[in-house]
């Protein structure tokens, strides 16, 4: 069975601090994608990354693909409250099922 | 563009009653995916659809638990009889097209209560 563990599991911090989540497995994903939930709503993607090594910028967020495509990082700098909610990652079954598994979710709180 | 439509948003329901959730996925998109998600955690694929055929269904309780997409576009989950594990968010989500790319769109969701 496929796992996707991510860390930490809840994050609270200050308004401007910089901080990093981890989404790791022993198997290798065809693409990985980060999605974002808040309360009463589904998940929005943030990105995907389909090449091992890859890493994407989306603002004050980076997030980083690992070399043998296992893991994954989401780095936020200066966090605003905004940024507020359940972090998921998820991870693309091969051989292109497009089936994806979900991370257990990195809940952050940002305070004003 | 419309999104991914689902109803009803809420349900409560006892142990042993049947309920059903509806999901109209946008337009043009060929693959529907239904998923639980237990409050704080992850969703677990339940159910993938490709048109109206059924792709990945290794994670649906078939004892309990039955899926349909008619004519490729709208999809029904149906439990029954319902237990009190099943009380969770079932989301559904739809894409347009098969690459490693592209990307699934949710709906709200239905928040099942289970008594």
């Amino acid at each position: 069975t496929q796992l996707l563990e991510q860390s930490p599991q809840f994050l609270s911090i200050q308004e401007g601090e910089n901080l990093t989540v981890y989404c790791n497995s022993s198997s290798v994903f065809s693409s990985l994608q980060w999605y974002r939930q808040e309360p009463g709503e589904g998940p929005v993607l943030l990105v995907t990354v389909v090449t091992g090594g890859e890493v994407k910028k989306l603002k004050r967020l980076t997030f980083q693909f690992g070399d043998a495509r296992k893991d994954s990082s989401l780095h936020i700098t200066a966090a605003q409250p905004g940024d507020t909610g359940l972090y998921l990652c998820a991870g693309g079954v091969p051989p292109g099922t497009y089936k994806y598994i979900f991370g257990t979710g990195t809940r952050l709180k940002v305070l004003a | 563009e419309a999104g991914v439509a689902q109803s009803p948003r809420y349900k409560i329901i006892e142990k042993r009653q049947s309920v059903a959730f509806w999901c109209n996925p946008i337009s043009g998109h060929a693959t529907l995916y239904w998923y639980q998600q237990i409050l704080g955690q992850g969703p677990k694929l339940l159910i993938q659809f490709q048109n109206n055929g059924v792709v990945d269904d290794s994670q649906l309780p078939k004892d309990r638990f039955s899926a349909e997409r008619l004519k490729g576009v709208d999809s029904t989950l149906k439990i029954q009889p319902a237990k009190l594990e099943d009380s969770a968010v079932y989301l559904c989500a739809s894409r347009a097209f098969a690459a490693r790319s592209s990307e699934q769109f949710f709906g709200p969701g239905t928040r099942l209560t289970v008594l």
